[in-house]
């Protein structure tokens, strides 16, 4: 069965740095869109960034952009976000997400457990 | 990219019917067919169950269903059940290759 593993969150200061890992398995990852979503305690969820199956095109929220680089290894069936400059606003849980299919708008069928992130001094 | 506007909650009796509405720009929801709808229970990540305005994953019950009108989409849950009290949230692709979320609805069984 899919299973999405997220690691990496924890307690940083503000403009500290955090390297997020996403583990995949039960599906072809190569095949499918990514995408990273975060949800701050009490919010609703907040899309961050996705990535194309070849990892050749990302997009990204205007509230990361320029802080935050997605990536994937396919070898490895792994999803990555690397979070530099972090303010108090990026704290939150952080989601691993994955595409119903290519093409179907960003819907999202699997969601990992998520890796909180806290970011205060 | 502004959220997608959702009423705070919504209400109602078991057996009954009850929309959710999602309205957005012509940018998103008005331009695209690509809205989906998730429910999410506390402490628990958010569950597909609308995804292309009208369609259901495989297991989503037949209860659930989805539209569009405009810059306005919606999600009707009939037959209300105890199970469905949750929050649901819409989502909507935009024209800037990116993805806008709603302000979600708690939805109460009375």
């Amino acid at each position: 069965q899919v299973q999405l593993l997220e690691s990496g969150g924890g307690l940083v200061k503000p403009g500290g740095s955090l390297r997020l890992s996403c583990a995949a398995s039960g599906f072809t990852f190569s095949d499918f869109h990514m995408t990273w979503i975060r949800q701050a305690p009490g919010k609703g969820p907040e899309w961050v960034s996705f990535i194309n199956p070849s990892g050749t095109s990302m997009y990204y929220a205007d509230s990361v952009k320029g802080r935050f680089t997605i990536s994937r290894d396919n070898a490895k069936n792994s999803l990555y976000l690397q979070m530099n400059s972090l303010r108090v606003e990026d704290t939150a849980l952080y989601f691993c997400t994955k595409e119903i299919f290519t093409g179907s708008g960003a819907a999202f069928d699997y969601w990992g457990q998520g890796t909180l992130v806290t970011v205060s001094s | 990219q502004s959220a997608l506007t959702q009423p705070a909650s919504v209400s109602g009796s078991p057996g009954q019917s009850i929309t959710i509405s999602c309205t957005g720009t012509s940018s998103d929801v008005g331009g695209y067919n690509y809205v989906s709808w998730y429910q999410q229970h506390p402490g628990k990540a958010p569950k597909l169950m609308i995804y292309g305005v009208v369609n259901r994953p495989s297991g989503v019950s037949h209860r659930f269903s989805g539209s569009k009108s405009g810059n306005t989409a919606s999600l009707t849950i009939s037959g209300l059940q105890g199970e469905d009290e949750a929050d649901y949230y819409c989502s909507s692709y935009t024209s800037t290759f990116t993805l806008v979320f709603g302000g979600g609805t708690k939805v109460t069984v009375l």
